[in-house]
């Protein structure tokens, strides 16, 4: 079983439309949770972290963390085709970061 | 305020050769991280270095690759007698704080590795 387990899409939605993307995992001493954005052949691009339970808006996007279910999710509003990349969950022990394998997310306009 | 920035971003070797990645993190951070990216793989840790120490080496494998941050300049990733399979997009991060803290890391753009 991965640490980290992301559903790789691809995900097509229209653009307006609300996103959801989610991760599990597996180790509960994991201290903390982000979610990056990578566009094609850039280097990724930190969207959010949180370290407790609970949401986090910040714009257009929430995350949200449940420790007790080891699941981890990140909601995107008002969805634009600028959106369009693969978004990467990333699970922080110490100072490694542990990435689900990336869900690639398309915003038609 | 500058990002993490590396160099080359495009690096074109021939089996056996050494690779040399390099590495300067963003202002006020001390923290430097190298990450691999394979074809059609996920992001995978590679090294964690403060200046001039090695605090986690758990992804590295267990031959002809390095790493050092040293006092002065930037980060440096070392590959010896590279082969096919290193061919891989490497990316450095950096934070400003350190493992058992809160501690965001930001990414540099990659140095895109082709060996021939």
């Amino acid at each position: 079983q991965k640490e980290v387990e992301q559903d790789p899409g691809p995900l097509s939605v229209p653009e307006g439309a609300i996103v959801s993307l989610n991760c599990t995992y597996s180790n509960s001493a994991f201290q903390y949770f982000m979610w990056y954005r990578q566009y094609s052949r850039k280097g990724p691009e930190l969207l959010m972290y949180t370290y407790s339970s609970g949401n986090k808006e910040d714009g257009r996007f929430t995350a949200q963390v449940d420790k007790s279910s080891k699941y981890i999710s990140l909601f995107i509003r008002d969805s634009q085709p600028s959106d369009s990349a693969t978004y990467l969950c990333a699970i922080g022990l110490g100072g490694k970061l542990i990435f689900g394998q990336g869900t690639e997310l398309s915003v038609k306009p | 305020n500058a990002g993490v920035m590396q160099n080359p971003r495009h690096l074109v070797r021939r089996r056996g050769q050494e690779a040399r990645l390099r590495c300067s993190p963003m202002k006020g951070h001390s923290h430097v991280y190298w990450y691999r990216q394979l074809p059609e793989e996920g992001l995978k840790f590679m090294v964690y270095l403060q200046k001039e120490n090695i605090i986690d080496e758990s992804g590295m494998p267990k031959e002809r690759f390095s790493a050092e941050f040293p006092k002065e300049g930037p980060s440096i990733l070392r590959i010896q007698q590279v082969v096919r399979g290193d061919s891989a997009a490497y990316f450095c991060a950096s934070s400003r704080l350190g493992r058992g803290t809160s501690s965001e890391q930001y990414f540099g753009p990659g140095t895109r590795l082709t060996v021939t």
